[in-house]
């Protein structure tokens, strides 16, 4: 069946360190996203990718940066710089041709600053 | 800067009732308005679809409407279910520069009662 896989579903981070969120997709989407979480405050964009080798910042990209050598895959690092990571991370995909058509998420990766 | 607001933010109903969800955004200019269920620590399911150039669209027991000019979308769920308990997420998809970008509400949380 084709989906979105992110991966690990719970991931703890500790103070200062990089972390790496995995998104795969096999639906052969051109676009992929990264969305945040948090409680009260819905989602909120952080990177997008219209095709390999080329991603733009979203609304919230300070602390983060991504890569997207493979139209399968565009993961996701949460640096150090980020000061507030404890969140929910969402990613996305759609097909880049058309805007009719909807977007598919992935289950999610809950980050955790311990 | 397009906005989205869900009213309510939550609702409770017996089981077997009829119920609406709103949806309401400030610029009418978008392509596709989309609506997901979310359950809790779960990803975003996709539950309709609407193009900017339809009126409505149905799956089941769920239907969905969009007034573009006023800037409005219903759910509208009928017999509820003890299962339909999530909560509801709506998001417009809008043209020109950052179009692959969607905007969300904050979304409706349903609770069903038995």
């Amino acid at each position: 069946d084709g989906g979105i896989t992110q991966s690990p579903k719970y991931l703890f981070r500790k103070e200062g360190q990089n972390v790496t969120l995995s998104c795969e997709q096999n639906l052969n989407h051109d676009a992929m996203y990264w969305y945040r979480q948090d409680p009260g405050q819905g989602l909120r964009l952080i990177y997008y990718s219209q095709i390999v080798n080329d991603f733009q910042k979203g609304d919230i990209a300070e602390g983060y940066s991504v890569s997207r050598e493979k139209k399968e895959s565009f993961p996701l690092t949460v640096t150090s710089a980020q000061k507030n990571p404890t969140a929910f991370y969402l990613c996305a995909s759609s097909t880049g041709q058309g805007w009719g058509y909807g977007y598919t998420f992935g289950s999610g990766t809950r980050l955790t600053v311990v | 800067k397009q906005e989205v607001t869900q009213i309510p933010a939550a609702l409770s109903v017996p089981e077997g009732e009829n119920l609406v969800l709103n949806c309401s955004f400030t610029d009418s200019a978008i392509y596709n308005l989309q609506w997901f269920r979310q359950d809790p620590g779960k990803g975003l399911t996709s539950l309709l679809l609407i193009q900017s150039s339809q009126r409505e669209q149905t799956s089941g027991r769920l239907n969905a409407s969009l007034d573009k000019s006023s800037g409005r979308s219903t759910l509208y769920i009928a017999a509820s279910q003890p299962g339909d308990s999530a909560t509801y997420l709506c998001a417009v998809r809008e043209g020109g520069a950052g179009s692959y970008q969607l905007t969300f509400g904050k979304g409706t949380k349903l609770s069903v009662i038995p």
